[in-house]
């Protein structure tokens, strides 16, 4: 399909593991946002690019957080040493415009 | 204190009832609102945008009172397939650039 689409779907890692977290926006979306969604809340955002530039990242909760997009199409959200608090459903979205389209999300699970 | 506060629920109706759902904001620069739905174990998916004259969009009508900071929804002669859960968001910023700030949500359950 034509959506945005993020990889793997699901990820169990143990305590202290490096994750990599892949998202695949729609094509030619210049918008692109990472949230961190816990049990039972909404969505928090983590960190917006505009092509290739990272213009907000002031959700990243750590210096544990780092993503990139360096051709300004796919993404990666990378989280070093994780945490049992990281746990949580990873979603993208992308924008050409106002609408944001969400991708499926990948569930961290950090044993 | 939450930038956008909604009660969680869940509230529970018979189908065909009309219910409700309120959200307050706290940044009262805040620019665009939407209401997004989203179903168990999957991404939140746009319902409708927040508009300060009130939007309806069949059964489903959006207010925004931005004196109050206060946004509602009100869905009429509910279904079963409106089981899910309602967020409240408002942007900061731009509507194409702003980050999206959500509410916890809120969590409807439609009874046959």
């Amino acid at each position: 399909g034509a959506g945005v689409s993020q990889s793997p779907r699901y990820k169990v890692a143990k305590r202290g593991q490096d994750v990599a977290l892949r998202c695949d926006p729609i094509s030619g979306h210049v918008s692109l946002f990472w949230y961190q969604q816990a049990l039972g809340q909404g969505p928090e955002f983590l960190t917006y690019f505009q092509n290739e530039a990272q213009l907000d990242k002031s959700g990243l909760p750590s210096d544990r957080f780092f993503a990139e997009r360096p051709e300004g199409s796919v993404s990666t959200l990378k989280i070093q040493r994780t945490q049992q608090e990281d746990s949580a459903v990873y979603l993208c979205a992308s924008s050409l415009g106002s609408v944001r389209f969400f991708g499926p999300g990948t569930r961290l699970t950090v044993l | 204190r939450k930038e956008v506060e909604q009660d969680p629920g869940p509230f529970n109706v018979p189908e065909g009832a009309t219910v409700a759902f309120n959200c307050t904001y706290s940044n009262s620069a805040s620019q665009s609102f939407f209401w997004y739905r989203q179903d168990c174990r999957k991404e939140p998916k746009l319902l409708m945008s927040v508009y300060s004259s009130g939007n309806e969009d069949g059964r489903f009508t959006a207010q925004l009172n931005r004196a109050s900071q206060y946004i509602s929804l009100l869905i009429r002669d509910s279904k079963l397939s409106d089981s899910a859960t309602y967020l409240c968001v408002v942007t900061s910023g731009s509507s194409n650039t702003g980050k999206l700030i959500f509410g916890q949500g809120t969590t409807l359950q439609v009874k046959p």
